[in-house]
């Protein structure tokens, strides 16, 4: 397993656009996380699966956003009529979550290398 | 809502000292997770060291180590002998039970040599 994958790696587009963007998470990980970093800040927070179901969204994800994890392994966030204000750095991150109060021994997140969208 | 405060932007450290990085964090929970990542430039972020709120001994990680002060709500980030490498930005995050992290704003670290 080679991580957790994010592609593309770049993408500029137009404003008014749509794209889409796909997250390949840790083969054995349930849970699969978007975040959203703009330059110098930390990442914030947008959605969150447990298998197939989305579980959490963030205020943030207007309705011009939409994610979803159709088999509960691979993931894609899409986000129509692009704006200039969507231009961020989008990270995904996979973990794996059990319905218990303290979680498995892997507490922390595998990040991946995200998406960098510019829109022009 | 929880939040998680990085007060210094930036900070630099001598090649070989030691460097401390402060995060605040806010919450009514009393089980929760603290963590801090490390971003380097145009790279992923990985995990450096975490620290659980119910263990009162501080975690320590070879170079890394934290003083985690849950009644101030306090968590820092000590590197000691600190190498060109570790330069990069630092996150402090809170995460509870099983739900998403919170972020602070980072901090720049960089490393003289």
């Amino acid at each position: 397993d080679t991580g957790v994958s994010q592609d593309p790696r770049h993408k500029i587009t137009k404003r008014g656009q749509n794209v889409t963007f796909r997250c390949d998470p840790i083969s054995e990980h349930n849970r699969l996380y978007w975040y959203r970093q703009t330059l110098g800040q930390g990442p914030e927070f947008l959605t969150y699966f447990q298998n197939e179901a989305q579980l959490e969204k963030s205020r943030l994800l207007s309705d011009r956003f939409s994610a979803e994890r159709p088999k509960g392994s691979f993931s894609t966030l899409e986000i129509q009529r692009t704006e200039q204000g969507d231009s961020a750095m989008y990270l995904c991150a996979s973990s794996l979550g059990t319905g218990a109060l303290f979680p498995s021994p892997n507490y922390g997140y595998t990040f991946g290398s995200g998406t960098r969208l510019t829109v022009v | 809502a929880q939040t998680v405060t990085q007060s210094q932007p930036e900070m630099s450290v001598q090649e070989a000292e030691t460097v401390t990085l402060s995060c605040t964090y806010d919450t009514s929970e009393s089980d929760y997770y603290l963590f801090w990542y490390k971003q380097p430039p145009s790279r992923q972020m990985i995990l450096v060291i975490r620290q659980e709120a119910y263990k009162q001994q501080n975690a320590t990680e070879n170079r890394f180590s934290v003083n985690f002060q849950k009644a101030a709500k306090s968590f820092s980030l000590k590197i000691s002998d600190s190498q060109l490498g570790d330069a990069a930005m630092y996150f402090c995050a809170y995460r509870s039970g099983n739900s998403k992290l919170t972020f602070g704003k980072g901090i720049t670290l960089s490393v003289r040599p």
